[in-house]
């Protein structure tokens, strides 16, 4: 089955800081999420992004399907970014999201 | 996301006992999933189910036994658990294959 990595595995952060998060996947996908996942454990989709960029606020995320990674930018960090973010491709023809292995991060007030 | 409800929100059970926890969503999705999360790893598919059947078993022990009733109602039975069973059980659904997760708030379970 597809391999997924993340990293950095821990990031501590300013608030107002921007950072980048990656997601590595061993193989070939039809699409991918990306999720915050909340200290309450309330997993948000952030992303639906099989290929390209999109936008939404101070998060974007970039995803080259063909290279397999995808990015997750978050600018101008806030205490209420502070989780975990997984990323979760899906190969194609399968209903199974494999999730990295996560991102934790802290912002500091 | 709040449009996937799951029931109840905890629960502690003993190994001898058997639960059920129940996952609904009324989005007309036709793929529902069962998750384990044990705590600081990430989710665990464990069932799939597509229209109403089931697609995929990760070689979950037959202690889990998962019913989905109809297209908007999952349940997961839980029957003769151990406590390294106790974690946060979460359902989600999508449209289909090419379509984005939506997940509920999950079960947090422990077993004692």
């Amino acid at each position: 089955g597809i391999q997924v990595e993340q990293s950095p595995p821990d990031l501590i952060l300013q608030e107002g800081a921007n950072s980048t998060l990656r997601c590595n996947f061993s193989d070939s996908v039809n699409n991918l999420q990306w999720f915050h996942q909340n200290p309450w454990g309330q997993l948000i989709n952030l992303f639906y992004i099989p290929s390209g960029t999109k936008q939404n606020g101070r998060l974007s995320a970039t995803t080259v399907a063909t290279e397999r990674y995808s990015l997750l930018y978050i600018s101008s960090s806030q205490t209420t970014d502070s989780g975990v973010y997984f990323c979760a491709p899906r190969g194609s023809g399968t209903y199974k999201y494999i999730f990295g292995t996560g991102t934790r991060l802290k912002v500091l007030a | 996301d709040t449009e996937v409800t799951q029931t109840p929100k905890h629960l502690v059970m003993g190994m001898t006992n058997k639960k059920s926890l129940k996952c609904e969503q009324h989005m007309g999705h036709r793929a529902m999933y069962w998750y384990k999360q044990k705590a600081k790893k990430p989710p665990e598919l464990m069932f799939v189910y597509s229209y109403e059947k089931l697609s995929i078993n990760e070689s979950v022990p037959s202690r889990f036994s998962p019913e989905c009733p109809n297209s908007s109602l999952l349940n997961l039975h839980l029957h003769a658990l151990q406590p390294e069973d106790s974690a946060l059980y979460l359902c989600a659904s999508s449209q289909g294959t090419v379509s984005p997760l939506h997940f509920g708030n999950g079960t947090r379970l422990t077993v004692t």
